[in-house]
């Protein structure tokens, strides 16, 4: 089936600190890959997406792309802000034959930025 | 343009009883997908309802069914409600007619049950 492997977290940084988030990826077929954010006591926000290898998405600073022979969609931002901290969520959606795109998760990073 | 809305916003129950959580997808979006998000967890999908079905179903007992309106909005029901069942439920929305997989999520429903 598909699955999403987030990095341990959490993560605590400095404000300007630079920010790596790993998000690996199994899927069944050819996924389109997304960054959700979600702030605390609020729903999901979609950050980013990418649909196809090579892709970039961005959104606010934030990057992340779609690397199709490691698997892998990062995410990065050069510059974090104290309004940053929140939860990152990767995520993938496998559309096409029986699939109506079901959105999978991975477990999610807490991020802590502080002043 | 209203996004998506989920009424209550919160809500107690007990055990052995019975909660129905509605969803109202953003203007313009035909599917609606429901997913649970225990504490500390990423959401997991339930099931996804597309003209008035349910298209699309993930590893969850009977006791979770749902319905989809013929304006689009939907209801989900839990039965025989576990201590385990305590989670955020979150319904989203998109556009499938026109190709679009992206999701919008709503505030969400917190479900406590004791």
């Amino acid at each position: 089936g598909d699955s999403v492997t987030q990095m341990e977290g959490p993560v605590t940084l400095s404000e300007e600190a630079f920010l790596t988030i790993n998000c690996t990826y199994t899927a069944t077929g050819y996924p389109s890959l997304f960054w959700y954010v979600q702030y605390p006591g609020e729903g999901l926000q979609l950050l980013l997406k990418a649909t196809k290898a090579d892709d970039k998405g961005s959104n606010k600073g934030f990057e992340a792309t779609y690397r199709k022979e490691t698997t892998s969609f990062h995410l990065e931002k050069g510059s974090v802000q104290v309004s940053d901290s929140a939860v990152y969520f990767c995520a993938l959606i496998v559309a096409g034959g029986t699939s109506y795109g079901k959105l999978t998760f991975g477990q999610g990073t807490i991020l802590t930025v502080h002043p | 343009d209203a996004g998506v809305t989920q009424s209550p916003t919160h809500l107690i129950k007990t055990r052995g009883q019975q909660v129905t959580l509605r969803c109202s997808p953003k203007s313009g979006h035909d599917t609606v997908s429901w997913y649970q998000q225990a504490l500390g967890q990423g959401p997991q999908f339930i099931f996804q309802y597309y003209e008035e079905e349910e298209r699309q179903r993930g590893n969850f007992p009977d006791r979770f069914s749902g319905h989809q309106f013929p304006n689009y909005s939907s209801e989900l029901n839990v039965n025989a409600l576990l201590l385990g069942d305590s989670a955020l439920y979150l319904c989203a929305s998109n556009r499938l007619a026109g190709g679009s997989n992206e999701q919008f999520f709503g505030p969400g429903t917190r479900l406590t049950v004791l």
